[in-house]
């Protein structure tokens, strides 16, 4: 079983900032890193997969950087708005994916 | 990305008796399937990888007698809970991998329930 950590576990954002949280996993044997939103109810939504050093993607005004010779992620989300309200989740890749326990973001409006 | 449907959404049984989950590849061919187990507020964990023809392959720690999984086509995966107890209760998705290694398309998840 790896070691995939997310924090925090949970963040309350105002509607308008920005926030971002992290995702740490093995640095060793490192093949891929998904990113994953998940509304209640719902089917897990792929954000984005990372597969090199130094990658950064964006998806509208969500993005994510990797870092994999120091094992970690950060996922960042800009001008929060109510509906990127969701549970976001990373994984790592091993055949199957090896979650985290995902940080569930609330923005207030 | 592929549609991926699974049923049913929510189940309640009795102790001891087996619930069978389809999980349902809508639109896309899944040689791999993927099923995944949730503890409450704890993450995704691996259960089982499912290969369209052959045996799967279980993770360290899970019952392939506890958990049968048949993957009989390309489209339909199924995981029966056999003789199900309160400690089965639980959170289960599938996900189909896709046409390359690196995506995998999830479920909506079923809730399993065992009173």
């Amino acid at each position: 079983i790896l070691n995939v950590e997310q924090s925090p576990q949970s963040l309350h954002v105002q509607e308008g900032d920005s926030t971002n949280f992290t995702c740490s996993f093995p640095s060793s044997n490192f093949y891929a890193l998904h990113w994953y939103r998940w509304e209640t109810a719902k089917s897990p939504e792929a954000l984005f997969v990372m597969t090199l050093n130094g990658d950064e993607k964006k998806k509208g005004r969500i993005s994510a950087t990797l870092n994999t010779k120091e094992g970690y992620s950060y996922l960042y989300i800009k001008g929060s708005q109510p509906e990127d309200s969701a549970t976001y989740l990373c994984a790592f890749k091993t055949g199957g994916l090896s979650f985290g326990a995902g940080t569930t973001v609330t923005v207030r409006a | 990305g592929a549609v991926v449907s699974q049923h049913p959404s929510r189940v309640i049984c009795k102790s001891g008796t087996s619930v069978k989950i389809e999980c349902r590849s809508l639109d896309f061919q899944a040689t791999t399937m993927f099923w995944y187990r949730q503890f409450p507020k704890k993450s995704l964990m691996l259960m089982a990888t499912s290969n369209e023809g052959s045996k799967a392959t279980y993770e360290q720690g899970v019952e392939k007698d506890k958990f049968l999984i048949n993957h009989a086509s390309l489209t339909l995966s199924t995981l029966t809970v056999t003789s199900a107890h309160p400690e089965d209760s639980s959170f289960y998705i599938c996900s189909t991998q896709g046409t390359s290694y690196n995506e995998q398309f999830f479920g909506p998840g079923t809730r399993l329930t065992v009173l």
